[in-house]
C-alpha cells in the first residue's frame, strides 16, 4: 500500500521560498500516477497547487504559477514542492498526494487517491 | 476558474438520517467532479470521482448524481463516521474545490 510522508521546515520567514519533500513508500513513482500538492489553510478550504509526473510534466495552479516549483526525484522516490517569495497567506497545511486516474492507458491528474498526513508551514518572522 | 458553491455550509442532522449535499459549478463542467470526505486532523479521503464513480473501499452508503452545473453527494444513511466536512472538486479547467459542507450531529 502506498504511503506518503510530508517533511520540510515548519516555520519559514517572510520573503523566502518555502521548501518541502514527499517521501513515497509501497510504490515506486516511476511506475506510474501522478504526484501532487494541496494546502490548506487554518479553518478554510483546499487548494491544488500542482501536479508532476515521474516524467517531469507538470500542472500548476495559475494563481501560483509564478512562485511554485515542484520537481520529481526517481532515484530517491520522493518529489518536492518549492514555493517563493512567500507571506503570511502561504500560511497552510500542505499535503502531498497522488492521483491514480487511468483511462485509455495513460494517467491523469485529476483527483488525489492517497494522502500523505499533512505538515503544517508557518510563514512568520 | 470555476468556482464551485457548495450549500448548504452546515447539515445538521442524526445518525441513520440521509444526507443530501449540494454542489454548483460556475460554469458546465459535465461529469467532472469528485467529493472528498474530511475529518478532524486527518488528510481528505476521495470517494467519488467523475460524479458518480466510488472510488476503492468507499461504502455504497455514498452516492453521487449530476451533470453540467449542479451536483449532488447523498449518505443514505448517516454512520457515526460520517460525521465531517465534505468537499466537491472539479477537474474541467484546472483543478478547483468547493468550500466544503460540515455534517455535524443533530
Amino acid at each position: 500500500q502506498v504511503q506518503l510522508q510530508e517533511s520540510g521546515p515548519g516555520l519559514v520567514k517572510p520573503s523566502e521560498t518555502l521548501s518541502l519533500t514527499c517521501a513515497v513508500s509501497g510504490y515506486s513513482i516511476s511506475s506510474g500516477c501522478y504526484w501532487g500538492w494541496i494546502r490548506q489553510p487554518p479553518g478554510k478550504g483546499l487548494e491544488w497547487i500542482g501536479s508532476i509526473y515521474h516524467s517531469g510534466s507538470t500542472y500548476y495552479n495559475p494563481s501560483l504559477k509564478s512562485r511554485v516549483t515542484i520537481s520529481v526525484d526517481t532515484s530517491k522516490n520522493q518529489f518536492s514542492l518549492k514555493v517563493s517569495s512567500v507571506t503570511a497567506a502561504d500560511t497552510a497545511v500542505y499535503y502531498c498526494a497522488n492521483s491514480r486516474f487511468y483511462w485509455n492507458e495513460v494517467y491523469y491528474h485529476y483527483y488525489m487517491d492517497d494522502w500523505g498526513k499533512g505538515t503544517t508551514v508557518t510563514v512568520s518572522s | 476558474e470555476i468556482v464551485l458553491t457548495q450549500s448548504p455550509a452546515t447539515l445538521s442532522l442524526s445518525p441513520g438520517e440521509r444526507a443530501t449535499l449540494s454542489c454548483r459549478a460556475s460554469q458546465s463542467i459535465s461529469t467532472y467532479l469528485g467529493w472528498y470526505q474530511q475529518k478532524p486532523g486527518q488528510a481528505p479521503r476521495l470517494l467519488i470521482y467523475d460524479a458518480s464513480n466510488r472510488a476503492t473501499g468507499i461504502p455504497a452508503r455514498f452516492s453521487g448524481s449530476g451533470s453540467g452545473t449542479d451536483f449532488t453527494l447523498t449518505i443514505s444513511t448517516l454512520e457515526p463516521e460520517d460525521f465531517a466536512v465534505y468537499y466537491c472538486q472539479q477537474r474541467s479547467n484546472w483543478l478547483t474545490f468547493g468550500g466544503g459542507t460540515r455534517v455535524e450531529i443533530k
